[in-house]
């Protein structure tokens, strides 16, 4: 089973100011690399595939980088609506393993 | 538009069964590889089991291989999980997720239902 390992657990950024974000894979899944937004009550949302390709109707200031083991979706200037914990997932083969999440708070 | 409704959770007690559903409308549910991916509450996703458009492969997490069975009706557009020998660890919102690419074992997820909550105590 590939391991998926996010951090920071919580970030915390000040509105308009860029937030980074991390993943990494126990082993290569090569761009097989997809991010979720969850914000509370409410069902996942895709919001990255191909490690760098935004789904459908997602801002541009949203962008994923990587391949391999090394992932990263860095957020260029915070907004309130932002807020919510995002999750890493390799797509590479079953089964399909998710990071543990990282919460995006507002300072 | 792609709608997938989750049905069946409940409180049920440890060591009972429960069947999950998921009802797919809005795309040619027979073409994609469905999964079942559940988070306990305040906790992270975990992916529990996925099947392949034709059912010819399955898959599923070590923590419920043997005890969670998946299977689809694809005249039907409806998903399932039949839970059996349920733990209090199983407690958990059960999302059904729909693969974006057509015919294709592994993908990304593209739509999730709202979920289900089970509660498993006594």
């Amino acid at each position: 089973e590939i391991v998926m390992t996010q951090s920071p657990d919580t970030l915390s950024v000040s509105p308009g100011e860029r937030a980074t974000l991390s993943c990494r894979a126990s082993q290569s899944v090569s761009r097989n690399l997809a991010w979720y937004q969850q914000k509370p009550d409410q069902a996942p949302r895709l919001l990255i595939y191909g490690a760098s390709v935004r789904a459908t109707g997602i801002p541009a200031r949203f962008s994923g980088s990587g391949s391999g083991t090394e992932f990263t979706v860095t957020i260029s200037s915070l907004q309130s609506e932002d807020i919510a914990v995002y999750f890493c997932q390799q797509y590479d083969d079953w089964p399909h393993t998710f990071g543990q999440g990282t919460k995006l708070e507002i300072k | 538009e792609v709608q997938l409704v989750e049905s069946g959770g409940g409180l049920v007690q440890p060591g009972r069964s429960l069947r999950l559903s998921c009802a797919a409308s809005g795309f040619s549910f027979d073409d994609y590889t469905m999964h079942w991916v559940r988070q306990r509450p305040g906790k992270g996703l975990e992916w529990v089991s996925g099947i392949t458009w034709n059912s010819d492969a399955m898959g599923y997490a070590d923590s419920v291989k043997g005890r969670f069975t998946i299977s689809r009706d694809n005249a039907k557009n409806s998903l399932y999980l039949q839970l059996t020998s349920l733990r209090p660890e199983d407690t958990a919102f059960y999302y059904c997720a729909k693969s974006k690419d057509m015919v294709a074992r592994t993908s990304f997820f593209d739509y999730w239902g709202q979920g289900t909550l089970v509660t498993v105590s006594s």
